[in-house]
């Protein structure tokens, strides 16, 4: 049973719009919600994160919204630029333990 | 630069032969995780210590060890490699485990590339 879902597996986008990637999970209990960038050949970096109790967190270009009710966040990207395109991860945890993370979604930002 | 460094970036190694994949790190950070994430899939989190104390997660096989001799380094023992464990393996670090979210985010090394021929 996989608690945290990115059903989106790619995103197209052209450079300068607004990239939403969209995660959903299940497991009420989760404190915390985090967002990671992966580039080819390197590891995951962390990019932005947002605690339950609130319902958005912005820095710079990325905007993560959350909304406990629809138990879904979204990280919006504005705007869009070529270097963004990477694997999106969300990972979400409690505050007893350790992140799950998603299947990742795979944005492409077009010159 | 504080980080992750994981060696060697790419492995390979033969069917049954034990294999052992090392993760090191500079950001004196009290937790460190081993990941196996295959294409296209979620980072699978196989154990993670904090401090010296281990912890399993349900479904890692047995064929799958791990050793943190001190804070800094850490190493993932394949004792008997069949080819479903062909994988990246991601060694990541967090300062803390739960609490306060910024203390759970985790630092990522660039992975070990393994081949099981």
């Amino acid at each position: 049973d996989q608690q945290v879902k990115q059903n989106s597996p790619s995103l197209s986008v052209q450079e300068g719009r607004i990239s939403i990637l969209n995660c959903d999970y299940t497991n009420s209990m989760f404190d915390y919600f985090l967002w990671y960038k992966k580039y080819p050949a390197e590891g995951p970096t962390f990019l932005i994160s947002i605690s339950s109790i609130k319902d958005k967190n912005e820095d710079g270009r990325f905007t993560v919204f959350l909304n406990k009710s629809a138990k879904h966040l979204s990280l919006h990207i504005v705007p869009s630029q070529p270097g963004d395109s990477a694997v999106y991860f969300c990972a979400a945890g409690t505050n007893a333990g350790k992140s799950t993370f998603g299947d990742g979604t795979t944005l492409t930002v077009k010159p | 630069d504080a980080m992750v460094i994981q060696n060697p970036r790419y492995q390979v190694t033969q069917f049954g032969k034990p294999v052992t994949l090392s993760c090191s790190q500079t950001l004196n950070h009290n937790v460190m995780y081993w990941y196996q994430q295959k294409s296209s899939q979620a980072p699978k989190l196989l154990f993670h210590y904090y401090d010296k104390d281990f912890n399993n997660e349900a479904d890692t096989p047995d064929n799958f060890q791990s050793r943190r001799p001190n804070t800094s380094f850490c190493f993932l023992d394949i004792r008997s490699p069949g080819l479903g464990d062909a994988a990246m393996y991601l060694c990541a670090t967090s300062r803390e485990l739960g609490g306060l979210s910024s203390y759970n985010e985790q630092f990522f090394g660039p992975g070990t590339r393994l081949t099981v021929l």
